[in-house]
C-alpha cells in the first residue's frame, strides 16, 4: 500500500458543485500539505496542518477548505467549484522535524466544467 | 520575498548523456535544500536532501551539490536514461518550518534515444 493515498484519483464536476478530496496515510507524520500544480507551474501551497489542531493558510487558500479528521487524514474541499481550480491536486506529508523531506501522494487530476 | 529559480526551464539530451541542472535561492534562513524527481502526472519523489553543511549528496546516478554562500545548487545526472525524462523540482525549506518550503518551477528534463 501506499504511504500516502489520494481519492479520487480523477474527478470530473460541474461547476458550483462541492467536492472533497481526500488523503490519508501510513507514515506516522505530524505534518500534512495540499498543494496545487498547474501545467507548466510549480506546486504552490494551498493549506498545511501541523498536527490535527493547527490547519494553516498557504499562499493559494481562497476558495477551499480543508479539514484534519485524524493524525493520519487530511481532506481538502471546494465549497464551489469553478473553472480555474481545475489543476493536479497533491497531498504530502513531513515529520516534525524539518530537515527531512516531503512524501508525496499520487495526486488527483480534477476537472471542473 | 524566499524565492527560488531553476534553469533551464527544459532541456534535452541524447540517452547516455550527462546532464546539469541549477537551482538558485533567496530563502533565508535557510534550513534545507531537496531535489525531487516527477514524472508526468505522480507525485514528486525525493532525490536529496542537503542541510546547511553539506556540499554534495549522490544517490546512484544523481549527485546533487550546494554552495550555501553563493546559495546555488546543481543537479547532475550521470548516463542519462530513457527514465530520467521527467520534471526536477528544487525546494528549499527556512528554519525549521517545513511550511515554509519554497518550490521552484522544475526543469522538465526530456531524454531521447
Amino acid at each position: 500500500d501506499a504511504d500516502v493515498t489520494q481519492t479520487p484519483r480523477n474527478r470530473i464536476t460541474k461547476t458550483g458543485k462541492r467536492i472533497m478530496l481526500e488523503c490519508s496515510q501510513t507514515k506516522g507524520h505530524d505534518r500534512m500539505y495540499w498543494y496545487r500544480q498547474d501545467p507548466g507551474l510549480g506546486l504552490r501551497l494551498i493549506y498545511y496542518s501541523f498536527d490535527v489542531k493547527d490547519i494553516n493558510k498557504g499562499e493559494i487558500s481562497d476558495g477551499y477548505s480543508v479539514s484534519r479528521q485524524a493524525q493520519a487524514k487530511f481532506s481538502l474541499s471546494l465549497e464551489s467549484a469553478i473553472p480555474n481550480q481545475t489543476a493536479l491536486y497533491f497531498c504530502a506529508t513531513s515529520p516534525r522535524q524539518g530537515s527531512y523531506g516531503y512524501t508525496f501522494g499520487s495526486g488527483t487530476r480534477l476537472t471542473v466544467v | 520575498k524566499n524565492q527560488v529559480e531553476q534553469s533551464p526551464q527544459s532541456l534535452i539530451i541524447l540517452e547516455g548523456k550527462n546532464c546539469t541542472l541549477q537551482c538558485n535561492y533567496t530563502v533565508s534562513p535557510f534550513s534545507n535544500l531537496r531535489w525531487y524527481k516527477q514524472d508526468t502526472g505522480r507525485g514528486p519523489v525525493s532525490l536529496t536532501i542537503m542541510t546547511f553543511s553539506e556540499n554534495t549528496k549522490s544517490n546512484g546516478r544523481y549527485t546533487a551539490t550546494l554552495d550555501a554562500d553563493t546559495k546555488q545548487s546543481s543537479l547532475h545526472i550521470t548516463a542519462s536514461q530513457l527514465s530520467d525524462s521527467a520534471s526536477y523540482i528544487c525546494v528549499v525549506s527556512a528554519g525549521t518550518n517545513a511550511g515554509k518550503s519554497t518550490f521552484g518551477d522544475g526543469t522538465t528534463l526530456t531524454v531521447k534515444p
